[in-house]
């Protein structure tokens, strides 16, 4: 069955630093997102991804952050100077399409952790 | 802005038992409401999802909701947990946005445990 893979597992970090985290969404999918759980809180919207653009972000998408589909199978999440509040699980998903809501397939999630 | 509570964090049931998990959501119109589980190590899995029509909706794994619009709430059901059923559930509200795609905004979660 196909799946969204994720890596690494996990990222420890240094504040300041940068860092890319990749994900393989599902190959016949269109639709590509991001969202992130800091620890005990809920999961967060952070970004959708459509035809090489972003459609929607967050508030919390800030000039920090940015996305990209550097070929037709990887999609990354960069987050130039990291803070420490970033520390969160970071989940991928892409969906075949955005109709119908159709099914958002998610990854196993990136632990971030900034130090 | 929509929002979603899910007012208990962490149930405990027997191996057997029925299940609830309670989901309330605020929206201002018609909400897409979706139930998601999630094992260790693992992603986030869709058990059902509701847009319009019949309030009793049937997922994965024999878990159902109901959609009750005068109380704002998706509460998912099972009436005889299993053992692997032991898992985190988010309960989540879907928000159309531009390019044909949409958000979602989760809740909490809610950890259920199973007592053999």
């Amino acid at each position: 069955e196909p799946e969204v893979t994720q890596t690494p597992s996990h990222q420890v970090t240094q504040m300041g630093q940068e860092v890319i985290l990749r994900c393989v969404p599902i190959s016949n999918h269109l639709y590509f997102y991001w969202y992130r759980q800091i620890l005990g809180q809920k999961v967060e919207f952070l970004v959708s991804f459509y035809n090489n653009e972003i459609s929607e972000k967050s508030e919390i998408f800030d000039d920090q952050f940015s996305v990209e589909r550097p070929d037709g199978s990887n999609f990354t999440l960069k987050i130039r100077s990291t803070k420490l509040e970033d520390s969160a699980m970071y989940f991928c998903a892409s969906s075949e399409s955005g109709a119908n809501y159709n099914e958002q397939f998610f990854g196993p999630g990136t632990r971030l952790t900034v130090l | 802005a929509q929002s979603v509570t899910q007012p208990d964090i962490h149930i405990t049931v027997s191996e057997g038992a029925s299940l609830e998990l309670r989901c309330n959501y605020s929206y201002g119109a018609t909400p897409y409401l979706f139930w998601y589980v999630q094992s260790p190590g693992q992603g986030l899995q869709l058990l059902l999802k509701y847009f319009s029509g019949d309030t009793l909706v049937q997922g994965i794994k024999g878990f159902e909701a109901e959609f009750k619009r005068s109380q704002s709430s998706f509460n998912l059901r099972k009436p005889s947990v299993h053992w692997s059923d032991a898992a985190e559930y988010f309960c989540a509200v879907g928000l159309l946005s531009g390019a044909g795609s949409y958000q979602l905004t989760f809740g909490k979660g809610t950890k259920l445990s199973v007592i053999p």
